[in-house]
Order: structure tokens, then C-alpha cells, then sequence
């Protein structure tokens, strides 16, 4: 089955700064790669998403690249904000939808105002 | 427009006894999921549906049982709780294919 790693697990940058979170992935089949933002006691929500046959995505300070010959997606955060502190999580998916979803373990971002 | 509503927020058990995970959406969503979500893990997938009448066990469905019996509604029942299933509980749902999930604000279970 698919085995998503996701790094690192804690990151504390200055506010301004950028912040950069990385995902490997296993399995070729995955095509489709949505980020998660979850702050603290809420409900996860999504935030970008890259699909295979793109390489770079872009909204506002968020971007995700992906590199399907690498297996490995990344997301990053431009100009950190307060708000933006929270747990992101990436997944992998298949064809099919979430019901193969693979999640990564999540990483805790804080930006230090 | 409610999206996914979860009930209740928290709850705690005693061991043995059983209880059931309220999950209702109002966005014509085939698609219904059950997650947990243990400390330093990511979420893992419980039970899943496409339809009304269909469901299917996800990752770690033991101890866990689900029905889908309208669209609105996929509740997800515990039988004889253990202490492992302590844990974040997210019910989502999601039109079919490649497109966002929408998840409830997810149920704190405590078992001792």
C-alpha cells in the first residue's frame, strides 16, 4: 500500500519568514495530493492541492510543488503570519477517491510574532 | 449551509460499554468517511460509504461498525470499548473523484 512520510514533524520559524514542509510517497498510482491545515481543537481544511499533471501550484503566500519522478510534493508558506500557525497535514490519493486516501503524520508549525 | 456536524464533542467511557458517533451532512455528498486521529499519527481510515445502502472498511476497522441507511447520515458505532480506541474521531464527506473533503469538528473519546 502507499506510505506517506512527511517532515519535519515540529517547525518554529519568525513571523516573515517562510516555512517549508516536504512529503515522500510510495506508490506511483497516487495522483492527486491535497495539504490540510487543522488548528488547535478544529476540524482539518483544506488549504491547496496539486493534481499529477502539474508541477507548481500557487495561491496568495501558499504554494505546493510536486515531483512525480521523485515521488515527493512540498508546500510552502511565504511571508508566515500568527494565523498561520496550526498542524498541516499532506495525503497521497489514488484514483478513487479518499476512501484510498494516505495521510502524512502531520507537522506542527508555530510562527513566532 | 451546516457542512458536516459531529455529535457529541466529547466523550468519555468506561471500558465494555458501547456508544455511537453521530455524523449528518447537508451537501448531497455520496462520499462519507470515518477517521481517527491518534497523537502524532495521521488520520487513518475507518469506514467508508459511496452511497446509501454501501458501506466498506477502511484501514483499521475493527471494533467499529458502520450504516448508511440515508445520505445525510453515517454514525459509527462502538461496541464493547477498549482503551486503544481513545482517540480523535473525524467523520468527512466528499463529492466522488479528486476535489476536497469536508470534515466534521470531530469527537474527543476518552476510554478508562
Amino acid at each position: 500500500g502507499e506510505n506517506v512520510e512527511q517532515h519535519p514533524s515540529t517547525l518554529s520559524v519568525q513571523e516573515g519568514d517562510s516555512a517549508v514542509i516536504k512529503c515522500t510517497y510510495s506508490d506511483s498510482a497516487s495522483n492527486y495530493f491535497p495539504w490540510y491545515k487543522q488548528e488547535l481543537g478544529k476540524r482539518p481544511q483544506l488549504i491547496i492541492d496539486i493534481r499529477s499533471n502539474v508541477g507548481e501550484k500557487k495561491d496568495q503566500r501558499i504554494a505546493v510543488t510536486l515531483n512525480k519522478t521523485a515521488k515527493h510534493f512540498s508546500l510552502h508558506i511565504t511571508e508566515t503570519q500568527p494565523e498561520d500557525s496550526a498542524v498541516y497535514f499532506c495525503a497521497a490519493i489514488p484514483t478513487g477517491g479518499y476512501q484510498k486516501v494516505t495521510f502524512g503524520t502531520g507537522t506542527k508549525l508555530q510562527v513566532i510574532p | 449551509n451546516a457542512g458536516v456536524t459531529q455529535t457529541p464533542k466529547f466523550r468519555i467511557l468506561k471500558i465494555g460499554q458501547s456508544m455511537t458517533l453521530q455524523c449528518a451532512q447537508d451537501m448531497n455528498h455520496n462520499y462519507m468517511y470515518w477517521y481517527r486521529q491518534d497523537p502524532g499519527m495521521g488520520l487513518k481510515l475507518i469506514y467508508y460509504s459511496v452511497g446509501a445502502g454501501i458501506t466498506d472498511k477502511g484501514e483499521v476497522p475493527n471494533g467499529y461498525n458502520v450504516s448508511r441507511s440515508t445520505t445525510e447520515d453515517f454514525p459509527l458505532r462502538l461496541e464493547l470499548a477498549a482503551p486503544s480506541q481513545t482517540s480523535v474521531y473525524f467523520c468527512a464527506s466528499s463529492p466522488p473523484g479528486d476535489t476536497e473533503a469536508f470534515f466534521g469538528q470531530g469527537t474527543r473519546l476518552t476510554v478508562v
